[in-house]
């Protein structure tokens, strides 16, 4: 199908501690995979994104990984701070030039 | 800030009624997507423009439409509007037409009443 799935849909994670969100999805023709941040009041924000030929990417503190045989990626965010509390989404291009988002994972850092 | 300009931010109208919500994108982007986000849901995709021609559809209601200008602003119609179309509605404007990143507005937060 079209849409991309997306765990869990909140975590809440000890300030310094790692945070993994996953999403998966069908269309095999997918061949890119960003990820947006929202804050409250605000527009999402691309985060980061990486391409199907790729396998990992990584930017400072945020990485993401891809597995296109098993058909689904993972935001990993390490030394999580006060600051990356917000709502993550993950998202999928299509051939059918749509960009379909994953239903969102709440993160809240306690301090 | 992004670059992309959403008017009004905020609208409150009545059922049955009509409403405009305009984009400009970001300099230079050609795509616009449309989408809507209801309380405490992801974002649904609605419509994706480039330079002028529709290049995608997703779920959007018959009540809705959209177009693309030719100096690459967009507008997104809702019409016979229901409770049930209270909702944030996004802008977002890319360079490419299809796999390349969303630049997003910070939205018009629609309520029927």
């Amino acid at each position: 199908g079209e849409n991309v799935e997306q765990h869990p849909s909140t975590l809440s994670v000890q300030e310094g501690d790692s945070a993994v969100i996953k999403c998966t999805y069908s269309d095999s023709a997918s061949n890119y995979f960003p990820w947006y941040k929202q804050e409250l009041g605000k527009g999402p924000q691309l985060i980061i994104d990486i391409r199907s030929n790729v396998g990992e990417k990584k930017d400072q503190r945020i990485a993401v990984t891809l597995n296109k045989t098993a058909k689904h990626f993972s935001l990993h965010i390490t030394e999580t701070q006060p600051e990356d509390s917000a709502v993550y989404f993950c998202a999928r291009g299509s051939s059918a030039s749509k960009i379909i988002f994953g239903s969102g994972t709440r993160l809240s850092i306690r301090p | 800030d992004s670059g992309v300009t959403q008017t009004p931010k905020h609208l409150i109208t009545a059922t049955g009624q009509r409403v405009t919500l305009r984009c400009s994108p970001r300099s230079g982007d050609l795509s616009v997507y449309w989408y809507q986000q209801s309380l405490d849901q992801g974002l649904q995709f609605l419509i994706h423009y480039y330079n002028g021609e529709e290049r995608a559809k997703g779920n959007i209601l018959e009540r809705f439409s959209a177009q693309q200008f030719p100096d690459l602003h967009s507008e997104l119609n809702l019409s016979s509007l229901e409770l049930g179309d209270s909702a944030l509605y996004f802008c977002a404007s890319s360079a490419l037409d299809r796999d390349s990143p969303l630049h997003f507005g910070n939205g018009t937060r629609l309520t029927v009443t």
